[in-house]
């Protein structure tokens, strides 16, 4: 198994520009996440989906959206980029239930920086 | 918002000792997560321990949990160069959104050869 991977790893955007963050896994979950983490801020959760056509959004939504077409792929949307959205951007992945949480299963970040 | 927070922020102890940290958290949880994370590397899962037990061991790491203070700590013993890393807590909300993880801002720990 790949586990969960994102693309790519590294990314330059200028303000106002768009682009996607892909995440894949290939374990099946039903749980998968976005957060970004910036120094000092720890992990902030962006928009999280139960599954395939499921999605919610979490702690920091603005600025960004998510669609879950198939179990495996959960891509983030970056709509118009701005300076505070330079971060490094985790995908996560795990088995969903109704009570408590399954281990996460992170993918490698993508770092993003918006001049 | 941050539900759990870690103590210390940052923690240096020398190869071979135990390394402490504590993690606190406002609500009524299922379970509570503990993880590693390596400089500029995604978080890798350590332990899980429900609220129904009270400690848990995995190699040489060992994690209690008491639901009456709401606070967990994670115990390191005979530290490895290769346990720098930061670690953070993990908890869901039993009692609002059960979606939702919330971290903590992280121990950093730094052991030194």
């Amino acid at each position: 198994n790949a586990g969960v991977t994102q693309t790519p790893k590294f990314q330059v955007l200028k303000t106002g520009q768009s682009m996607t963050l892909q995440c894949a896994q290939d374990m099946n979950h039903e749980y998968m996440s976005w957060y970004r983490q910036d120094p000092g801020m720890g992990l902030r959760l962006i928009h999280y989906s139960v599954g395939a056509g499921i999605t919610d959004q979490g702690e920091v939504p603005n600025g960004y959206n998510v669609s879950r077409s198939t179990t495996e792929d959960f891509p983030l949307r970056l709509l118009s980029a701005a300076p505070s959205q330079t971060s490094v951007y985790f995908c996560a992945s795990s088995y969903s239930k109704n009570t408590g949480f399954y281990e996460q299963y992170f993918g490698p970040g993508t770092r993003l920086t918006v001049t | 918002s941050q539900q759990g927070e870690e103590d210390p922020q940052a923690l240096s102890i020398q190869e071979g000792e135990n390394a402490t940290m504590n993690c606190s958290y406002k609500t009524s949880i299922n379970n509570l997560q503990w993880y590693r994370q390596n400089s500029g590397r995604g978080l890798v899962h350590l332990i899980l321990i429900r609220s129904n037990e009270r400690e848990k061991h995995s190699g040489r790491l060992r994690v209690t949990l008491d639901t009456s203070k709401k606070s967990s700590s994670l115990l390191i013993t005979a530290s490895r160069a290769a346990d720098t890393a930061s670690y953070f807590c993990a908890t869901d909300d039993r009692g609002g959104n059960n979606r939702k993880l919330i971290w903590g801002l992280g121990t950093s720990l730094a052991v030194n050869p």
